[in-house]
């Protein structure tokens, strides 16, 4: 199976910084890599599909890429609204599989 | 309005089982993959079980054997069998619709439902 990682496991960050979120996968995954916002309490909500492309609604500030093995999530300009938990997604044939989750606060 | 929304959590003693549902409404299950996935108490997302469009359906190594999932096209929902509960089973449960064509990407979620396994 497809193991996912992540890091860091959490950061806090200013208001209107970069954040930048890693993902890597065990194997060679294309670009079959998704990424999650979920809020505390609240169903996650995807932002990001085939690595690089925002779902439809999702503010242009954050944004996805790689392909392969290793992957970024980027949200430019942070804001309050984003703090989060972030998850990584992956889909093999008949398995899916999350990352661990980057916990995102404001400092 | 394009939503899911699950029911069916609550406490139940281990070894016991549980059927979840989830009601569908602005798009047709049956013609969509939909999946199950669950979150422990201050955990991470734990994909549980999915069903194809075609029918077919697939659960991790964790709970296979143990959850089934199922759909009933004509009520247009889905649901979690849920059987031999354990205590490593209580979580926050999300059904989710599969996008195949967005690299297996879950667009749309519920609300989830609590299950608490306790004695």
């Amino acid at each position: 199976d497809i193991q996912m990682t992540q890091s860091p496991s959490s950061l806090s960050a200013s208001v209107g910084d970069r954040v930048t979120i890693t993902c890597q996968a065990s194997q060679d995954i294309s670009n079959y890599l998704n990424w999650y916002q979920q809020k505390p309490g609240k169903a996650p909500k995807l932002l990001i599909y085939a690595a690089s492309n925002l779902q439809t609604g999702v503010p242009s500030r954050f944004s996805g890429s790689g392909s392969g093995t290793d992957f970024t999530f980027t949200i430019t300009n942070l804001q309050p609204e984003d703090i989060a938990t972030y998850y990584c997604q992956h889909h093999d044939n008949f398995l899916f599989t999350f990352g661990p989750g980057t916990k995102v606060d404001i400092k | 309005e394009v939503q899911l929304v699950e029911t069916g959590g609550g406490l139940i003693q281990p070894g016991g089982s549980l059927r979840l549902s989830c009601a569908a409404s602005g798009f047709t299950v049956s013609s969509n993959y939909m999946t199950w996935v669950r979150q422990a108490p201050g955990k991470g997302l734990e994909w549980v079980s999915v069903i194809f469009s075609g029918g077919n359906t697939y659960s991790p190594d964790s709970v296979k054997g143990r959850f089934t999932i199922s759909r009933d096209h004509s009520k247009n929902m889905v649901y979690l069998q849920m059987n031999s509960l354990r205590a490593e089973d209580t979580a926050v449960y999300y059904c989710a619709r599969v996008t195949v064509t967005k690299t297996g990407a879950f667009d749309i979620w519920g609300q989830g439902t609590m299950v608490i396994v306790a004695s």
